[in-house]
């Protein structure tokens, strides 16, 4: 049972938008702790995504944004492409539990 | 651009110690204000938090994990290490090691892992 909760799986077909949520607790993202994303393509590394809640490193498209309020922050994607298939993961400082955690990921399938 | 690549033994066996090494290159592992931190993902799970190192002079560790691990620092080799004692099946996964770090100095509840290796994966079992 990971300490921030994702769903499972999420699908959509090109062009359209979809949203990922996580959700924490008071412990996490609740305290002002930031939340970023990662995405994992098959096979490779985790590549972050989203950092600070909102923010794109360089050469991430803007396609893709980040938000947060209260104890969950939310991963969107518009205009769904093929390549956008993988599983994505958040992450926050739980500070009650004094580590970082990952969320249980994602899948995004693109129908 | 920094790189960073894990390396070590592909097999280890129940009771005995898990031994890798993370490999930095694009940058000095003690230039600037950065932890140094290793990350596990068993087949079909997500990623686990293993600790964390700064120079040697600090460390974190993943409080499930913390009697069994050790993370150090050669700045010389530009190298940082993971051992892990006593493993058993249940660690068998992909270990990757990353940076990590926040954009304003070290800020505890800012910290991300960025870049990542392309990770290693370690099987346990007799």
């Amino acid at each position: 049972q990971s300490v921030l909760t994702q769903p499972p799986s999420v699908s959509g077909a090109p062009g359209q938008r979809v949203t990922i949520s996580c959700t924490g607790s008071s412990s996490n993202i609740g305290t002002g702790s930031d939340v970023h994303w990662y995405q994992q393509l098959p096979g490779t590394a985790p590549k972050l995504l989203i950092y600070g809640n909102n923010n794109r490193p360089s050469g991430v498209p803007h396609r893709f944004s980040g938000s947060k309020s209260g104890t969950s922050a939310s991963l969107a994607i518009t205009g769904l492409q093929a390549e956008d298939e993988a599983d994505y993961y958040c992450q926050s400082y739980d500070s009650g539990l004094s580590l970082w955690v990952f969320g249980g990921g994602t899948k995004l399938t693109v129908l | 651009q920094l790189q960073l690549q894990e390396s070590g033994p592909a097999l280890a066996k129940p009771a005995e110690t898990l031994a890798l090494t993370c490999t930095v290159s694009g940058d000095s592992i003690s230039s600037r204000t950065y932890y140094w931190g290793w990350i596990r993902q068993p087949p079909g799970k997500g990623p686990e938090w293993i600790g964390s190192v700064y120079n040697n002079w600090s460390s974190y560790y993943n409080p499930s994990l913390r009697s069994r691990v050790t993370i150090s620092v050669d700045t010389s080799k530009n190298q940082f290490f993971l051992k892990l004692n006593s493993v058993t099946a249940a660690d068998t996964a992909i270990y990757y090691c990353a940076r990590h770090h926040s954009v304003m100095g070290i800020l505890i509840a800012a910290m991300m892992f960025d870049p990542w290796g392309q990770g290693t994966l370690v099987t346990v079992s007799s």
